[in-house]
């Protein structure tokens, strides 16, 4: 089965730096990786999506790279702020709507004022 | 977005007690639901596989017979937590796909005595 690999567990940084997370995923055909944030006691809420005939994909301070090559996929967050603090996870799902989906194991982003 | 919802939000039982959780795609018709776990500081665990008019596909390791799933119509799939004990205490969260994007419940809390 799928395997998806997330890195680092926890993030640390200053309000307005740039924060990135990476994935890894093992099958090969997963082709739509959808990243959530996840505050405490809550629903994931999808931030942001890639399908794989894309390479890269912004939405404002928000973007998506995928390599499928490589299989890895990567989350930017540009200029971060405080309420940026949350858990992030990626996820690697065959694009059906029955297709399963498998979740990295989650980075906590904290981001210090 | 689409919205699922999952009812109820919290509940606390006793030990030996049965609990059923509602899951429902509020606006549009899913033949798939998805359920998961979620422990305190992980990620989420797939449970298994909710098919509407059919038997749910279930996870290595998650008993069938404790955790029983019925999806009898195209916007409600139900989790039975039967005979719950304190170790099954956690976040139930169930997910619905729409056009490839997966959408997730806000999420019960079980917490049993």
């Amino acid at each position: 089965g799928e395997n998806v690999e997330q890195h680092p567990s926890t993030l640390s940084v200053q309000e307005g730096d740039s924060a990135v997370i990476k994935c890894t995923y093992s099958d090969s055909a997963s082709n739509y990786f959808p990243w959530y944030k996840q505050e405490l006691g809550k629903r994931p809420q999808l931030i942001i999506d890639i399908r794989s005939n894309v390479g890269e994909k912004k939405d404002q301070r928000i973007a998506v790279t995928l390599n499928k090559t490589a299989k890895h996929f990567s989350l930017h967050i540009t200029e971060t702020q405080p309420e940026d603090s949350a858990v992030y996870f990626c996820a690697a799902i065959v694009n059906t709507n029955a297709g399963k989906s498998t979740f990295g194991d989650g980075t906590t982003l904290t981001v210090k004022p | 977005g689409a919205v699922v919802s999952q009812h109820p939000s919290w509940v606390i039982c006793k030990s030996g007690t049965s609990v059923k959780i509602e899951c429902r795609s509020l606006d549009f018709q899913a033949t798939t639901m998805f359920w998961y776990r979620q422990f305190p500081k992980q990620s989420l665990m797939l449970m298994a596989t909710s098919n509407e008019g059919s038997k749910a596909t279930y996870e290595q390791g998650v008993e069938k017979d404790k955790f029983l799933i019925n999806h009898a119509s195209l916007t409600l799939s139900t989790l039975t937590v039967t005979s719950a004990h304190p170790e099954d205490s956690s976040f139930y969260i169930c997910s619905a796909g729409l056009a490839g994007v997966r959408f997730f419940g806000p999420g019960t809390r079980l917490t049993v005595l």
